[in-house]
C-alpha cells in the first residue's frame, strides 16, 4: 500500500521565521510529488517535483526532492501570517495518476 | 485563470437519501477525479474518470457510488443511499493530458453532512 508521511504534524512560529516541512513516501510506481496549501477548503497547488536535486522556487517558498532517500522538503523563508495553513504532500503513483496524500502539516504563523 | 467549480458548497441530507455532487472541471482537461476528506483525516482518492469511463477506483468507491459526465462540461458524483460515515468534504479535481502535466487542480469542495 502506498504511504506518505509528513512531519511535523503541526508547527507554530513567529513572523519572519524560516520553516522546513518534511514529506517521506513509500510507493510502488512513483511519478511525481506535489505540494499543496490548504487554507479553508480546496488544496491549492504549489509545486510538482519529478527529478531529484532540482529545487523549485516560488517567492519565499522552495522545494526539493530526493528520489534515492524518498523524501521531499518544503521551505518557507521569512514567514508571514498569511502562510498559516495546512501544507499537504501528495504522491502521484497510480495507473490513473491518482494522488496519495499525507496527513498534512498545520503551520501557524503568529504576528 | 480557469478553475474547477463545484456545487453545492454545502449539502445536508438524511441517511438513506440520494445525493448528487456536481463539478465543472477546467475546460481543456481530460482527466477527472473525486477525493474526499473526512473531518480531521487525510484527503482520500475515490475515483478517476477518463474518456467517459472509470479508469481507477479505490476500495471506498463501492456500489453506492457512481460517476457520470452527462454533458461536455459537468462531472457528477452520486451517492445512492447515504450513510452517516459519508459525511465529509468532497473534492473534484481535473488535469490536462500528457506526461508533463500531471498537476491536478482542485475545486473548492462540497461539504456533505448526513444526519
Amino acid at each position: 500500500e502506498d504511504k506518505v508521511v509528513q512531519s511535523p504534524l503541526s508547527l507554530v512560529v513567529h513572523e519572519g521565521d524560516t520553516v522546513t516541512l518534511n514529506c517521506s513516501y513509500e510507493v510502488t510506481n512513483f511519478r511525481s510529488l506535489l505540494w499543496y496549501k490548504q487554507e479553508k477548503k480546496a488544496p491549492t497547488f504549489l509545486f510538482m517535483l519529478t527529478s531529484s536535486g532540482i529545487e523549485k522556487k516560488s517567492g519565499r517558498l522552495s522545494s526539493i526532492l530526493d528520489k534515492k532517500e524518498l523524501f521531499s522538503i518544503l521551505n518557507i523563508t521569512a514567514t508571514q501570517t498569511g502562510d498559516s495553513a495546512v501544507y499537504l504532500c501528495a504522491v502521484n503513483s497510480g495507473s490513473a495518476r491518482q494522488l496519495t496524500f499525507g496527513s498534512g502539516t498545520q503551520l501557524t504563523v503568529l504576528p | 485563470e480557469p478553475e474547477v467549480t463545484q456545487t453545492p458548497s454545502h449539502q445536508v441530507t438524511q441517511m438513506g437519501q440520494e445525493v448528487i455532487l456536481r463539478c465543472v472541471p477546467i475546460s481543456n482537461h481530460l482527466y477527472f477525479y473525486w477525493y474526499r476528506q473526512i473531518l480531521g483525516q487525510k484527503v482520500e482518492f475515490l475515483v478517476s474518470f477518463y474518456n467517459n469511463e472509470i479508469s481507477e477506483k479505490s476500495e471506498i468507491f463501492d456500489d453506492q457510488f457512481s460517476v457520470e459526465r452527462p454533458d461536455g462540461s459537468n462531472f457528477t458524483l452520486k451517492i445512492r443511499s447515504t450513510k452517516l460515515e459519508d459525511s465529509a468534504m468532497y473534492f473534484c479535481a481535473s488535469r490536462f493530458s500528457g506526461r508533463a502535466t500531471e498537476t491536478q487542480y482542485f475545486g473548492p469542495g462540497t461539504r456533505l453532512l448526513v444526519l
